[in-house]
Parts: structure tokens; C-alpha cells; sequence
């Protein structure tokens, strides 16, 4: 199956600081990428959605300034999370789908924790 | 808007089977994915339902009926490492999750 990695899978940082995180698929092109963030015991919840080359298009309530998304090839995606606060503590997870299927394939999540 | 709706837990005992509703009410509609998460990991893929009928993959089979926004997952022969929260996603070009069903399997 397809195989969708992410770096760091664990960061702790200090309030304020910026924190990169890159997403890879590994065996296919993934022309669009997917960001979400997971709270405790709460469902996955979309952030933006990445196309290859183009501006990411965020949901409503997803600040684009402090959530910065970049898809510059067809295998890589990084979101920095700028002047980091302890309620952006969370679990963030991308998915990247391919040209042909609608299946969306997750890497493995990073837990961010903002002290 | 987008609602989606599953049960927030079920239990059940190694061998049995379990079944997990399903219901939607969303703007769009593309097709339905289950996946499956553990506990502080991301989903990984079950199944992706587009047209109604049952599509049955090993142990574990999912329905889907578009006229009545219904979806099921039917996990058969139950065993421990089954033990996980399962995600209903409704595809509308970008998923829509419900809030997931914490499944224990108890020995």
C-alpha cells in the first residue's frame, strides 16, 4: 500500500518559537496533501488541503498566517506552525492521495506539545 | 453543513462480531471510508465504499446505502488487536470525519 511519512513525530517547544513539519509520500506522487489536527479523544479535524505547485486553501477558522503550508513537489508537504502557544498542542497528521484514487493515506502524526 | 453520526463506544468479547453504524447528513457526497486508529497513531485505511451494497475484505466488511445516508462496518471473528477507534469519513473531495467509535474486545 501507499506509504506517507512525517518528521518529527514528536517536537516539545518553547511558547513562541516556530515549529516545521514535513510530510512525505514515499511511493507515489501525491498531488494533493491533506493537514489535520486531532485533540484528545476528538475526531480528526481538517486544516487546509495542499495542491501541488498552487496556495493551500484553509477551512474557515484556520489562521493561513500562523499555519504555513507549502507543497513544492509532488512528494512533499511542510506545515510550520509560527510563534507557537500551548493551545496549539496537539496531534497534527497530513494524508496525501494520488492522482487516481480518492483514498487518502496518513503518515504517522507528530505530537506537538508548546510549553 | 456537514453531520455525521456514530456511536461513541462499543464492547465485545474475542470471536464475537460487532457491528458499527453510520449515518450522514452531508453537503456532498463522493463516497465513505472507514479507518482504523489506534491510540495515539494516525487511521489507517479499511475500506471505501462508493455505490450501495456490501464490499467484504477479510474479516471485516463495510455496507453502504446512498438513499438512506447509512453506512455499517462489520467486524467479524473479534480479536484483541481489533481493540480501536473506528473513523466514518465522508469523502466530498476532502474527508469529513465523525467523531469515531472506541471498539473494546474483551477476552
Amino acid at each position: 500500500g501507499a506509504v506517507v511519512s512525517q518528521h518529527p513525530s514528536r517536537v516539545i517547544c518553547k511558547s513562541g518559537t516556530s515549529v516545521k513539519i514535513e510530510c512525505r509520500s514515499l511511493d507515489f506522487q501525491a498531488t494533493t496533501m491533506f493537514w489535520y489536527r486531532q485533540f484528545p479523544k476528538q475526531s480528526l479535524m481538517l486544516m487546509a488541503t495542499s495542491n501541488e505547485g498552487s496556495k493551500a486553501t484553509y477551512e474557515q477558522g484556520v489562521e493561513k498566517d500562523k499555519f504555513l503550508i507549502n507543497h513544492a513537489s509532488l512528494t512533499l508537504s511542510t506545515l510550520t506552525v509560527t510563534s507557537a502557544h500551548p493551545e496549539d498542542s496537539s496531534f497534527y497528521i497530513c494524508s496525501a492521495r494520488g492522482e487516481v484514487s480518492d483514498t487518502q493515506y496518513f503518515g504517522p502524526g507528530t505530537r506537538l506539545t508548546v510549553l | 453543513g456537514q453531520n455525521i453520526d456514530q456511536p461513541t463506544e462499543m464492547t465485545a468479547t474475542e470471536g464475537a462480531i460487532v457491528q458499527i453504524n453510520c449515518t450522514y447528513q452531508t453537503s456532498g457526497f463522493n463516497g465513505l471510508f472507514w479507518y482504523q486508529q489506534h491510540a495515539g497513531e494516525a487511521p489507517t485505511f479499511l475500506s471505501y465504499n462508493v455505490l450501495d451494497g456490501l464490499e467484504e475484505k477479510g474479516r471485516f466488511s463495510s455496507f453502504l446505502s446512498r438513499s438512506k445516508g447509512y453506512s455499517y462496518l462489520l467486524l467479524k471473528e473479534l480479536q484483541m488487536k481489533d481493540s480501536a477507534s473506528y473513523l466514518c469519513a465522508v469523502n466530498d473531495y476532502k474527508l469529513s470525519f465523525g467523531a469515531g467509535t472506541t471498539v473494546t474486545v474483551r477476552a
